[in-house]
Parts: C-alpha cells; sequence; structure tokens
C-alpha cells in the first residue's frame, strides 16, 4: 500500500515566519492532497495537484508537487494564529481514485 | 449548504453493546468512506462505497461493518465494540470523477466515540 511521510511531525512557529511541510511517496503520486483539521474537529480541503511540477496557490498557502510526483510541499508564508491546526497530505494510490490515503499529519502551532 | 452529517458526536459505551454511527450527505455523492483517527497512526480507512449497495474494505476493516442502500446514508455498525475502538471517526464522501485521479472529499465533524 502507498505510505506517505510527513515531516515534520510538529513546527512551532513565531507569527509572521514562513514554514514549510513535505509530504514524501515511495511510488508516483497520482493526485495528492492537502487538508487542514483543526484539533478534533474535521478535514477542510485545502489544494489537489496531479501534474508533476504544479504549482497552486490560496492566500498565503503555495502547494507544490515535484517533477517525478513523489514529493510535495506546503509553504506557508507570514504565518498568522489562524494558520495553526493538523496539516494531512494525502494520495490516490497506482491511478486509482477509488481510495485515498493519508500521512500522519503535521501540528502546526503559531505563536503570536 | 452542502455537508456531511455524522451522529453522534460524542459516545462514551461499553464493551459489547452494539452500536451505530450514522452518516448522511445532501450533495449526491457516489463515493461514501469511514475513517478512524487515532493519536501517531494518523487517519485510517475503514470502509469505503463507491455506490449504492457497492462497499470494500479499507485498512483497518476488523470489528466493523457498513451498508448502503441509500446513495445518502453510509452508516458505521460496531456489533460488539471494544476499547482499542475508542477513536475519533470521520464520514466522507466525493463525487468520484471516474479516471483523472480526482476525488476530493468533504469530511463530517467527527464521532469520538469512548469504549469502556
Amino acid at each position: 500500500s502507498q505510505e506517505l511521510e510527513q515531516s515534520p511531525q510538529s513546527l512551532i512557529v513565531q507569527e509572521g515566519k514562513n514554514l514549510t511541510i513535505n509530504c514524501t511517496s515511495s511510488k508516483t503520486l497520482y493526485g495528492l492532497y492537502w487538508y487542514k483539521q483543526k484539533y478534533g474537529e474535521g478535514l477542510i480541503f485545502l489544494m489537489m495537484l496531479q501534474k508533476g511540477g504544479e504549482e497552486k496557490s490560496h492566500e498565503k498557502i503555495t502547494a507544490k508537487l515535484d517533477e517525478k510526483k513523489q514529493q510535495s510541499s506546503l509553504h506557508i508564508t507570514a504565518s498568522q494564529p489562524s494558520h495553526a491546526g493538523i496539516y494531512l497530505c494525502g494520495a490516490v494510490p497506482g491511478g486509482s481514485n477509488y481510495k485515498l490515503t493519508f500521512g500522519k499529519g503535521t501540528l502546526l502551532t503559531v505563536n503570536p | 449548504e452542502a455537508q456531511v452529517t455524522q451522529n453522534p458526536r460524542y459516545l462514551i459505551t461499553v464493551t459489547g453493546k452494539k452500536l451505530t454511527v450514522t452518516c448522511s450527505q445532501n450533495m449526491n455523492h457516489e463515493y461514501m468512506s469511514w475513517y478512524r483517527q487515532d493519536p501517531g497512526l494518523g487517519l485510517r480507512q475503514i470502509y469505503y462505497s463507491m455506490n449504492v449497495e457497492v462497499t470494500d474494505k479499507g485498512d483497518v476493516p476488523e470489528g466493523y461493518k457498513v451498508s448502503r442502500k441509500e446513495k445518502r446514508n453510509f452508516p458505521l455498525i460496531l456489533e460488539s465494540p471494544s476499547p482499542n475502538q475508542t477513536s475519533l471517526y470521520f464520514c466522507a464522501s466525493s463525487p468520484w470523477v471516474t479516471g483523472t485521479g480526482a476525488n476530493v472529499l468533504t469530511f463530517g465533524a467527527g464521532s469520538r466515540l469512548t469504549v469502556l
């Protein structure tokens, strides 16, 4: 089965700082999804990447999928307390779209 | 409002007492799925359904049952709950766009289950 490794597991930053979260797979990623979860709550969809080299941005969050489609990064510029939460990457293994597997998540704390 | 609704949101029960967590979506989605989330283990898929009457096992199906008699509902059944099923459960749905790799899930708010 496809396994997704996220790093770091947790991150504490000062408000205003930039940060990057990585998601790495041993297999080619066919559809890479980023979600955000506030502690104990449901997951909110952020972005989906499908093509090698693809990059998407929404407000201060940018996600990229590398050319080989085995690693994705999520970059937050000028972090704010509202960015705090758990970020999870999810991927569809082997070109099938019936099963979405998730990494274990990165816990982000933003100190004011 | 388009949403996935789970009930109950919180439940404390005892070992062996059958329970059902309901899940309903109002988006006419084909695909529905159940996940459990545990510290250090992340989000793991229990069961999923591609359509009415079509279900399949995820990564951790032991101890769970599901049914998909109607498109909008996908209940999770614990016939004889045990303490290792104490977890945070999420239901999710998707329009399931075939062949594109696109399967954006909409998640419910979660159901926190404690089995004593």
